[in-house]
C-alpha cells in the first residue's frame, strides 16, 4: 500500500537553485494537491489539479509551477528558490473523499 | 481566504481525562468538514468527513460534531492516552472555493501520562 509517495523527503538548497519535487500516487485519484506547512500557519495551498490534464493556483502560488504529468504524477517545481520557501512541503490525492497525504518533503533554503 | 480557526492552538491532558476542541468555518458556502489526525514525524491521516448539520462520527475514543448554522465543529478526546497526541486538523469545503480545502492552524494534544 504505497498511497502518496514524495521524493526527496530532504532537500538542502542555495538561493537561486531550481528544484522539482515529486510526488505519485496509486490510489486513481483524480485531484492531487501541493500544501507548504509554516509553523502556526496550517497548511496552505500552492496549486492542484482537479483532473489528469488541469492545474489551479490555490492560496500561495507565487514562486512555484506545477505538471500534471498524468493521472498518477504531480511535480512542483522551485525556478529559484528563495529562503521564503523554506518549509515542510505535503502532496495530497483525493476523489471526492478525505485526502491522503504523503509523508512530505523538508526544504531548507540557504 | 477562507478563514478556518482551531481554539486552542495546544493544550495538556492529563491521562485518562477527556477534553475537546474548537474548529470554527464560516458558515456561508460551506458544503463540508474534515477532521485529521497528525502525529510528529508522520504525514496527516483522515478521521472524520462530515457534510450534514448535527452530524455526529464517533472512531474509538475520538468523536465529533457539526453545527453548519453556526459555523463549529467539536472534536472531543475520551479517556485520553498518550497515544492520542498529536496536531488535529480541520479543514472545510466551501462552494465558492472550488470545493479546496481550507485548512486550520491545528490543535496540539500532549497527553501526559
Amino acid at each position: 500500500n504505497a498511497g502518496v509517495t514524495q521524493t526527496p523527503k530532504f532537500q538542502v538548497l542555495k538561493t537561486g537553485q531550481s528544484m522539482t519535487l515529486q510526488c505519485a500516487q496509486d490510489m486513481n485519484h483524480n485531484s492531487m494537491y501541493w500544501y507548504r506547512q509554516d509553523p502556526g500557519m496550517g497548511l496552505r495551498l500552492i496549486y492542484y489539479s482537479a483532473s489528469e490534464g488541469t492545474t489551479d493556483k490555490g492560496e500561495v502560488p507565487n514562486g512555484y509551477n506545477v505538471s500534471r504529468l498524468n493521472k498518477r504524477e504531480f511535480s512542483l517545481r522551485l525556478e529559484s528558490a528563495a529562503p521564503s520557501q523554506t518549509s515542510v512541503y505535503f502532496c495530497a490525492s483525493s476523489s471526492d473523499r478525505p485526502q491522503h497525504f504523503g509523508d512530505g518533503t523538508r526544504l531548507s533554503i540557504l | 481566504i477562507l478563514n478556518v480557526e482551531q481554539s486552542p492552538q495546544s493544550l495538556h491532558v492529563q491521562e485518562g481525562d477527556s477534553t475537546n476542541f474548537t474548529c470554527s468555518f464560516p458558515s456561508s458556502n460551506f458544503y463540508a468538514l474534515h477532521w485529521y489526525r497528525w502525529e510528529t514525524a508522520k504525514s496527516p491521516e483522515a478521521l472524520f468527513v462530515m457534510t450534514l448539520n448535527g452530524d455526529e462520527k464517533k472512531k474509538g475514543r475520538i468523536s465529533a460534531t457539526l453545527n453548519t448554522k453556526e459555523g463549529y465543529s467539536y472534536l472531543y478526546i475520551k479517556g485520553s492516552q498518550p497515544e492520542d497526541s498529536a496536531t488535529y486538523l480541520c479543514a472545510s469545503l466551501f462552494r465558492s472555493n472550488d470545493y479546496k480545502l481550507s485548512f486550520g492552524a491545528g490543535t496540539t494534544v500532549t497527553v501526559r501520562a
